[in-house]
C-alpha cells in the first residue's frame, strides 16, 4: 500500500519562510507523480494552491511555490502571513488513475 | 462561476448504503473529470475516486469493492454510492471538478462538503 508522508505539524514566524514536504513511504517523488498541494482552513473546503509540481492555481499569491527537493515534493511559503495558518495537504498521482493524499501538515504562524 | 453542491442523507445506518449526489451549476458536466473526496472528523483528506462525464471511473483501491460512481449528464449531476458502511465511513464528503491545462490536471472547484454520519 502506498503511503504519502507529510510533517504532522510545522511552525513559522510571520514574514518567515517555510518548506513543507511530501514523500513516499517507499521510493522517491518525482514530477511524474504530478504533486499538488491544497490549503484547508477549519470548516472550509480545500483550496488548490499548486499542481503538477510547480504550477500555481489561479489567484494564488506567488509567495507559494512548489518544487522537488531531493526525493520529495515541496511547498515553500515565502513571507508567511497570519492567514497562512492552515492545514496543507499534498496529493500524488501513483498511476493507473489512482491519487493518494498525504496525511496533512498543520502550519502554525507565530 | 462553476458551483458544486452535495446532497443526500446526513445519517446512514451501519451495513446500509451511503448515497450522495453532486449537482453542478454554472457549467456543463461534460468534458470533465469529477471526484469524491472525504474527510473524517478531525482527520485528513481521502481520495475516493473519479468519474469522467462519459462514465469511465477510477476508485481508491481501499474502497473499490464498495464504491460505485455514476453520472447523469441530463441533470448535470454525478453520484456516489458506498455500500456496507461502518462508523469508519463517517466523514464530510466533498465533490470536486478536475480542470486541465498545459501543466496537467488539478482540482479546481469544490463543493462545500456534506457530513454523513453512520450510526444506528
Amino acid at each position: 500500500q502506498i503511503v504519502v508522508t507529510q510533517e504532522p505539524s510545522f511552525s513559522v514566524s510571520p514574514g518567515g519562510t517555510v518548506t513543507l514536504t511530501c514523500g513516499l513511504s517507499s521510493g522517491s517523488v518525482s514530477t511524474t507523480y504530478y504533486p499538488s498541494w491544497y490549503q484547508q482552513t477549519p470548516g472550509q473546503a480545500p483550496r488548490t494552491l499548486i499542481y503538477s509540481t510547480n504550477s500555481r492555481s489561479s489567484g494564488v499569491p506567488d509567495r507559494f511555490s512548489g518544487s522537488i527537493l531531493g526525493n520529495k515534493a515541496a511547498l515553500t511559503i515565502t513571507g508567511a502571513q497570519a492567514d497562512d495558518e492552515s492545514d496543507y495537504y499534498c496529493v500524488l498521482y501513483v498511476g493507473s488513475g489512482i491519487y493518494v493524499f498525504g496525511g496533512g501538515t498543520k502550519l502554525t504562524v507565530l | 462561476q462553476v458551483q458544486l453542491q452535495e446532497s443526500g442523507p446526513g445519517l446512514v445506518k451501519p451495513s446500509e448504503t451511503l448515497s450522495l449526489t453532486c449537482t453542478v451549476s454554472g457549467g456543463s458536466i461534460s468534458s470533465y473529470y469529477w471526484s469524491w473526496i472525504r474527510q473524517p472528523p478531525g482527520k485528513g483528506l481521502e481520495w475516493i475516486g473519479y468519474i469522467y462525464y462519459s462514465g469511465s471511473t477510477s476508485y481508491s483501491p481501499s474502497l473499490k469493492s464498495r464504491v460505485t460512481m455514476s453520472v447523469d449528464t441530463s441533470k448535470n449531476q454525478f453520484s456516489l454510492k458506498l455500500t456496507s458502511v461502518t462508523a469508519a465511513d463517517t466523514a464530510v464528503y466533498y465533490c470536486a471538478r478536475w480542470s486541465y491545462d498545459n501543466s496537467g490536471y488539478y482540482l479546481e472547484y469544490w463543493g462545500q462538503g456534506t457530513l454523513v454520519t453512520v450510526s444506528s
